[in-house]
């Protein structure tokens, strides 16, 4: 059974940074696509990143690139999100989720039940 | 950036009912059109990925369809576990984009 869990979130100062991590069970990390997505309160689904199976290609959302990086430690099947220079607008829940199939670089078709970053002096 | 609107925002309907959900996208984004519920206080759930592929163990109630850029989540026969927020979302290239969301309300 896939399982996804997510940790590593809390309140933090504007500047600050976190690292959230993404334990996965079920399958292997490096068969997979594997995505973050956040949820500001009471707002929408806004997609922040994504890696590719073998670590080789990553892309993010422009509000983020150059202060958040993901990567993953296939040996530990586990997702990591090293976020940098936060801001107030980052504070959401932060989600990971796994390709729906082994070459699907966009749909999630399996979610992990989110941690909650709060960036707030 | 591909721009997702969706509509309505929000609807209220009936058990039973028929209910359909569009989502037009501002560019063509061939068959990469997926689609989410998400309950209060959960993580999402995918119910169709490109299109109108039924995600495993999803009821038969749920459907997609649409092409060029316009895309439609049909649910036939309302059911009480319905409620909840669908999400529209393009995984056809980078930044991958959502719709903004429709709430339903079984009334």
């Amino acid at each position: 059974e896939v399982h996804l869990v997510e940790s590593g979130g809390g309140l933090v100062q504007p500047g600050g940074s976190l690292r959230l991590s993404c334990a996965a069970s079920g399958f292997s990390l490096s068969d997979y696509w594997m995505q973050w997505v956040r949820q500001s309160p009471g707002k929408g689904l806004m997609w922040v990143s994504r890696l590719s199976g073998d670590g080789s290609d990553a892309a993010y959302a422009d509000s983020v690139r150059g202060r958040f990086t993901v990567s993953r430690d296939n040996a530990k099947n586990t997702l990591y999100l090293e976020m940098n220079s936060l801001r107030d607008e980052d504070t959401a829940v932060y989600y990971c989720g796994r390709g729906c199939f082994s070459n699907s670089g966009g749909c999630v078709g399996y979610w992990g039940q989110g941690t909650l970053v709060t960036v707030s002096s | 950036d591909i721009q997702m609107t969706q509509s309505p925002s929000s609807l209220s309907a009936s058990i039973g009912d028929r209910v359909t959900i569009t989502c037009r996208t501002s560019q063509i984004v061939r068959t990469y059109v997926n689609w989410y519920q998400q309950k209060p206080g959960k993580a999402p759930n995918l119910l169709i990925w490109t299109t109108s592929n039924l995600h495993s163990g999803v009821p038969s109630r749920f459907s997609g369809s649409g092409s060029g850029t316009d895309f439609t989540l049909t649910i036939t026969s309302l059911q009480p576990e319905d409620s909840a927020t669908y999400y529209c979302q393009q995984s056809y290239t980078t930044p991958i984009t959502f719709g903004q969301g429709t709430r339903l309300e079984i009334k």
